[in-house]
């Protein structure tokens, strides 16, 4: 079965600090894997995601992430957060089967001034 | 803007009631997923529809059905509502199964 860790429920940083979530997955087939934000009252929006190919994938607003498929993680990162990437990150694998996504539990990012 | 349309936006009932969200995929998507956000249980998925044929059932309770319909919006209906069924439901869309999903602005609803 496919499932995924989320290692940390809340990571509060400074304003201009570099920020990384960490995302560990669990499957014994091949992976897909995505990372979606979602504002305070809207829904999911995609940021990147890995399908194949090159395991450091770039995504909207300055967010990047980097498959391992060794240590079976993949973490997101941004050099230098702003207030306004505030809000609730969420990583996901999908199932080779039917497309469904199975979520973690969620990381808030909470960014200071 | 995702393209993904849910209706109502929020909706307040009370136990033993029943109730239907609405979903409008984006233009040309022929999947439609549900998902249920609530604070103890996170994003779990319910249910998959391709093209008006359910394509895989998650964790979704018996009370709960959906279809899809030929213009390919769907319906997610609950019944016999509890108070644990007090969440935020998306809706998400895609092409085919393999493809990136767009999400809805979600249904929240709260049953008193």
């Amino acid at each position: 079965a496919q499932s995924v860790t989320q290692l940390d429920s809340q990571v509060p940083v400074f304003e201009e600090a570099p920020v990384e979530l960490r995302c560990n997955y669990s499957s014994s087939v091949s992976v897909y894997l995505f990372w979606y934000v979602q504002y305070p009252n809207q829904g999911l929006q995609l940021l990147l995601k890995y399908l194949s190919g090159s395991t450091l994938v770039k995504g909207i607003n300055g967010f990047e992430a980097e498959f391992n498929k060794s240590q079976t993680s993949f973490h997101l990162r941004k050099p230098s957060v702003h207030i306004s990437d505030t809000a609730e990150y969420f990583c996901a694998v999908r199932s080779s089967n039917t497309g469904k996504l199975i979520f973690g539990q969620g990381t808030t990012l909470q960014v200071k001034p | 803007d995702s393209g993904v349309t849910q209706t109502p936006k929020h909706l307040i009932t009370a136990t033993g009631q029943r109730v239907t969200l609405r979903c409008s995929p984006r233009s040309g998507d022929l999947s439609v997923y549900w998902y249920q956000q609530s604070l103890d249980q996170g994003l779990q998925f319910l249910i998959q529809y391709y093209n008006g044929e359910e394509r895989a059932k998650g964790n979704i309770l018996e009370r709960f059905s959906a279809q899809q319909f030929p213009d390919l919006h769907s319906e997610l209906n609950l019944s016999s509502l509890e108070l644990g069924d007090s969440a935020l439901y998306f809706c998400a869309s895609g092409l085919r199964r393999d493809n990136e999903q767009f999400f809805g602005p979600g249904t929240r609803l709260t049953v008193l």
